[in-house]
């Protein structure tokens, strides 16, 4: 099945900075990755994804970009604000195989990262 | 439109008791999928399943943990005989049966903290 690595497991950076989390995941087969973003006691929420038909995705403050030869992935903060605080996880399915009869584990997760945005 | 509804919120049990933890899915959605997350860690898949069948249970403890998703009602996880490393969030998740609205992306509820005393 997938794996997906995360790191770092706790990142703390400035208010205005940027932040990076990175993610490698094992099964090339995968083709959709969402980050999620879960604050303290809170439901996970989508902030943004990426397929493997493109290299990069902005959304206002917030980027991932896509290697599918090396298997990783990576999110970008920037202009980072209190508000950002919480964790992060990444992940990684395949969508279709919902459909196709072969069983699915829906996402996969990462560990998280705790990430801290200091005043 | 009422999200994915997750009922207790918390729950305590003390060792040897039964847990259920329930789960609705957002309107129009029929895959639901049960998560673990224990403290400091992330989601952990457990259970995939749609209307009176489970997919994928390759997450699942072979033995104590059932869950179920009846014709009608909610979807139900079940703990027998619970034990404090039970204790964790449980997150349910849905997503659209309609391939063309499924973007793969999974709605969540906010969970069934339990306690294990």
């Amino acid at each position: 099945g997938e794996n997906v690595e995360q790191h770092p497991s706790t990142l703390s950076v400035q208010e205005g900075d940027s932040a990076v989390i990175k993610c490698t995941y094992s099964d090339s087969a995968s083709n959709y990755f969402p980050w999620y973003k879960q604050e303290l006691g809170k439901r996970p929420q989508l902030i943004i994804d990426i397929r493997s038909n493109v290299g990069e995705k902005k959304d206002q403050r917030i980027a991932v970009t896509l290697n599918k030869t090396a298997k990783h992935f990576s999110l970008h903060i920037t202009e980072t604000q209190p508000e950002d605080s919480a964790v992060y996880f990444c992940a990684a399915s395949i969508p279709d195989l919902l459909y196709s009869g072969g069983g699915a584990d829906g996402l996969t997760f990462g560990k998280g990262t705790h990430l801290i945005i200091q005043p | 439109n009422a999200g994915v509804m997750q009922n207790p919120r918390h729950l305590v049990r003390r060792r040897g008791q039964e847990a259920r933890l329930r789960c609705s899915p957002m309107k129009g959605h029929s895959h639901v999928y049960w998560y673990r997350q224990l403290p400091e860690e992330g989601l952990k898949f457990m259970v995939y399943l749609q209307k009176e069948n489970i997919i994928d249970e390759s997450g699942m403890p072979k033995e104590r943990f059932s869950a179920e998703f009846p014709k009608e009602g909610p979807s139900i996880l079940r703990i027998q005989q619970v034990v404090r490393g039970d204790s964790a969030a449980y997150f349910c998740a849905s997503s659209p049966l309609d391939r063309g609205k499924n973007t793969g992306e999974l709605f969540f509820g906010e969970g069934s903290r339990l306690t294990v005393l």
